[in-house]
């Protein structure tokens, strides 16, 4: 299968600053990415779809200027959450989508998660 | 028209029988159904896929039952090994809308040595 990572695995801040979480492709190109959140005993709740080159799509209730999205080349996005809050604590995941057969076949794969605490 | 409902919520196999979990959709048109393992901590890992144009795929112990008229499919887990207690999630999805995933609520498999 191929390979997502994710950078920083764990990160603990401070109410009021910002953390980047980087979320990389490695053996394939991934024009669409995904960010999931995850609580405790719960399924992936998405939060937005990443497309390169373009700004990210954000689903219903999800905070844009809180959660910034970039996808800057094929292999790379990146998530931000600013002004980090105690209720911003959770596990977030991303995804790559690699596709073939001019996109009509896909997989979706995942990263290991970023464990975030806000204290 | 877009929810994916799967059950059971929990599931206690002894180890070598047979886990089934189901999953029943909505929207006739996704294209596209994976099965996740997820182990506490960890991201999903994709385990197995089907399309609507085949009714069932086996990888190994994994194998995906797929109905279309009925619009449910189902995981099912032969020789179950306490290595397999993990969440397991369903999804669904459709090309042409990204291909976002259509998550499950998740169903934790306890395998019993």
């Amino acid at each position: 299968g191929a390979v997502v990572s994710q950078h920083p695995s764990r990160v603990i801040c401070k109410s009021g600053t910002s953390v980047k979480i980087e979320c990389r492709s490695l053996d394939f190109q991934a024009t669409t990415m995904f960010w999931y959140r995850q609580f405790p005993k719960q399924s992936l709740m998405l939060m937005a779809t990443s497309n390169e080159g373009s700004k990210a799509t954000y689903e219903q209730g999800v905070e844009k200027d809180k959660f910034l999205i970039n996808h800057a080349s094929l292999t790379l996005s990146t998530l931000t959450v600013t002004s980090a809050h105690p209720e911003d604590s959770s596990f977030y995941i991303c995804s790559a989508r690699r596709t073939w057969e001019r996109a009509l076949l896909y997989e979706q794969y995942f990263g290991p998660g970023t464990r975030l605490t806000v204290t | 028209q877009q929810q994916v409902k799967q059950s059971p919520q929990s599931l206690i196999v002894q180890k070598g029988g047979i886990s089934i979990i189901n999953c029943a959709y909505e929207n006739t048109a996704f294209d596209y159904f994976p099965w996740y393992q997820q182990f506490p901590g960890k991201g999903p890992a994709l385990l197995i896929a089907i399309r609507p144009d085949v009714s069932e795929k086996k990888e190994g112990r994994f194998t995906i039952s797929f109905n279309k008229s009925a619009k449910q499919f189902s995981l099912h887990i032969m020789d179950s090994q306490p290595g397999d207690s993990a969440t397991y999630f369903c999804a669904a999805s459709l090309a042409s809308n990204t291909g976002k995933l259509i998550f499950g609520q998740g169903t934790t498999l306890q395998v019993k040595p």
